[in-house]
């Protein structure tokens, strides 16, 4: 079965303070990995999507790599305004719906 | 363009009572998907569409759960007899196309249902 964890559960950071969110995974043959952010009360929003180990993408102050176990989002000096939770999600070679962790709540504040 | 829309955004209903959750895919979009989203878990699949294909029911909880499409457009989910469970925010997406590993599913704002 399809795990995904995602680590830390909440996260606070000052403004300007760089840190990275982790997502670990375990998937049979992997076609994706997707990066969304969720604001409260909004359905979430696609940030990136990596398909193979040592892809990176990047937008804005964010920065998304991938491994072969775990992808990490890093977030570089974040702004009060990047506060949201970040949720991580595979699919299956063979599959189409998404699995997803819980997310990390991230929280910056001024 | 426009996004993925569903309605109502929240739904407020009493044990027992039929629902029906609406949404609106992104136009040309050929596949459909509906999840639903507790506290304090992940969102979890419930039902695809893909075109004119038989729908995969597998994430279905229970067979009070029931999910149309018509005219692959629009989708409907219904649950019947609704119990507090249920409650949660039930969300749509919508991808051009599944098969493809550059299929990006786009969600809707969800709709937030509260059994009492």
């Amino acid at each position: 079965e399809d795990q995904v964890t995602q680590s830390p559960e909440a996260l606070r950071l000052q403004e300007g303070e760089s840190s990275s969110l982790n997502c670990s995974y375990t998937v049979s043959g992997l076609r994706g990995l997707f990066w969304y952010r969720q604001d409260p009360g909004k359905g979430p929003e696609f940030l990136f999507t990596l398909y193979s180990a040592g892809e990176e993408k990047e937008k804005e102050r964010l920065k998304a790599t991938l491994t072969k176990k775990e992808s990490f989002l890093h977030i570089t000096a974040p702004k009060p305004e990047d506060s949201a939770t970040y949720l991580c999600a595979v699919k299956r070679g063979s599959n189409y719906k998404l699995t997803f962790g819980k997310g990390t709540l991230l929280t910056v504040n001024p | 363009g426009a996004g993925v829309s569903q309605s109502p955004s929240n739904k407020v209903t009493e044990k027992g009572k039929d629902v029906e959750l609406r949404c609106d895919p992104i136009s040309g979009h050929t596949a459909l998907y509906w999840y639903r989203q507790s506290l304090g878990q992940g969102l979890e699949f419930l039902i695809y569409f893909q075109g004119n294909s038989a729908p995969d029911k597998s994430g279905l909880p229970s067979d009070r759960f029931s999910a149309e499409r018509t005219g692959g457009s629009v989708s409907t989910l219904t649950i019947q007899r609704t119990q507090q469970e249920d409650s949660a925010v039930y969300l749509c997406a919508s991808s051009l196309n599944s098969g493809g590993g550059q299929d990006t599913q786009y969600f809707g704002p969800g709709t937030r249902l509260t059994v009492l």
